[in-house]
């Protein structure tokens, strides 16, 4: 129990152009998901918390223009990085959480910006 | 604030071996614990998750305990196979809110 479905896993975008990646709770509701960025070799560093039916909560430094969320429904959520630059380029993870199996995280999208 | 530590940051052995990675967090005010691996490219993968009621969770060759008072947590892997090396995860919520993350371990074991 608990999947959390993350699409695309790789994507490859023009600079300048805008990414969307796909969030979704397959076998429960999330009111709440996470978003997460990771560097190599390190650790997660959470960007935002989408919750549905209003805005998210960005972590400080986090450009909320930059990184659109939504979460429009009880199993889906978005993030859309928008007018990508090379320094976008990153792993981009999401999570929900339940609780009865605590966080659970997709299997991450490779953002590369050229 | 919450600090997460994991002990050592690199762990290589042989096959077969049963091992003990560390986990300790500053504050004990914690709502549960969890283990994640993950492997190189991909996300997490929950291992298992402790309520702070609770002392320790089994699942087939891991076994993870939780001392609140002393803000410990240990992740045991008996008879540890070449699939078992991936970095390893412990993080700690107090109650609905983000995950705070230990800085990892990096396993391999050696064929």
């Amino acid at each position: 129990g608990a999947v959390v479905s993350q699409h695309p896993s790789r994507v490859i975008c023009k600079s300048g152009t805008s990414v969307k990646i796909e969030c979704r709770s397959l076998d429960f509701q999330a009111t709440t998901m996470f978003w997460y960025r990771q560097f190599p070799k390190q650790s997660l560093m959470l960007m935002a918390t989408s919750n549905e039916g209003s805005k998210a909560t960005y972590e400080q430094g986090v450009e909320k223009d930059k990184f659109l969320i939504n979460h429009a429904s009880l199993t889906l959520s978005t993030l859309t990085v928008t007018s990508a630059h090379p320094e976008d380029s990153s792993f981009y993870i999401c999570s929900a959480r339940t609780d009865d199996y605590g966080y659970t995280f997709g299997s991450g999208t490779r953002l590369t910006v050229v | 604030k919450q600090e997460v530590t994991q002990i050592p940051a690199a762990l290589s052995v042989p096959e077969g071996e049963n091992l003990v990675l560390n986990c300790s967090f500053t504050d004990s005010a914690i709502y549960n614990l969890q283990w994640f691996r993950q492997d190189p490219g991909k996300g997490l993968t929950s291992l298992l998750l402790i309520q702070s009621s609770q002392r320790e969770q089994t699942s087939g060759r891991l076994n993870a305990s939780l001392d609140k008072s002393s803000g410990r947590s240990t992740l045991y892997i008996a008879a540890s196979q070449p699939g078992d090396s991936a970095t390893y995860l412990c993080a700690v919520t107090r109650g609905n809110e983000k995950l705070t993350f230990g800085t990892g371990t990096r396993l391999t074991i050696i064929p």
